[in-house]
């Protein structure tokens, strides 16, 4: 079983409409979790992270953990062409004395105008 | 201006030779992180390290060597022992504990012919 696995879409939505990104992850262990955008060529940069059960919200964009489920989420509120890219979910592991942090493939999003 | 820094940003080597990739950061952060990407792939972990002399292999470290002398450079050397080292390497620091973000450099993208 793969550490951290997302779909790897593509996942269109029309401009405007709510976009929603998936992560789950194997290690129940695992403490936070991040969200980060990548657009083609470039590196990824971090659009927010969690580590208590719940929501999170931040502007257009919300975050939502379940870690009975081993479950964290992405929302995209009134998305923008701008916000198509490759979105990747990242889990910080405590191996030892060592913090491991560990992306999922990805999940291409385009948001057509 | 505060950041991670990979050079060069374009790699072209000749199969059977080593290369090293440089990443220098001044952020003063404690850990360090090597990846590759692959076309359409997401970021696979190669080696981190938290402190100075200290580093452990990621999940794909065979072929791959690092150092970690100073705690502001991080580099990575790609052996002939990697059977397909052409890809997109991203270096990452972060402070460490749970809570706190990676920052990635700009990439290198490694050719090899």
């Amino acid at each position: 079983q793969k550490e951290v696995e997302q779909n790897s879409g593509p996942l269109s939505v029309p401009e405007g409409a709510i976009a929603s990104l998936n992560c789950t992850y194997s290690d129940r262990g695992s403490q936070s979790f991040f969200w980060y955008r990548q657009y083609s060529g470039k590196s990824p940069e971090l659009i927010m992270f969690i580590y208590s059960n719940g929501d999170k919200e931040d502007g257009r964009f919300t975050a939502q953990l379940n870690k009975a489920s081993q479950y964290v989420s992405l929302l995209i509120r009134d998305s923008q062409p701008s916000d198509s890219a490759t979105y990747l979910c990242a889990v910080k592991t405590l191996g030892g004395s060592n913090y491991k942090l560990t992306f999922g493939k990805g999940t291409l999003l385009t948001v057509n105008p | 201006d505060g950041g991670i820094t990979q050079s060069p940003k374009y790699l072209f080597r000749k199969e059977g030779q080593n290369v090293t990739l440089s990443c220098e950061q001044n952020l003063n952060h404690d850990a360090m992180y090597w990846y590759r990407q692959d076309p359409g792939q997401g970021l696979r972990l190669i080696y981190y390290s938290q402190i100075v002399n200290d580093f452990q292999k990621g999940d794909i470290a065979e072929g791959y060597s690092v150092s970690r002398e100073k705690k502001e450079s991080f580099p990575l050397t790609v052996t002939s022992a990697q059977k397909n080292p052409t890809a997109f390497y991203l270096c990452a620091s972060s402070w460490t504990g749970t809570n706190t973000e990676a920052f990635f450099g700009q990439g290198t993208r490694l050719t090899v012919v």
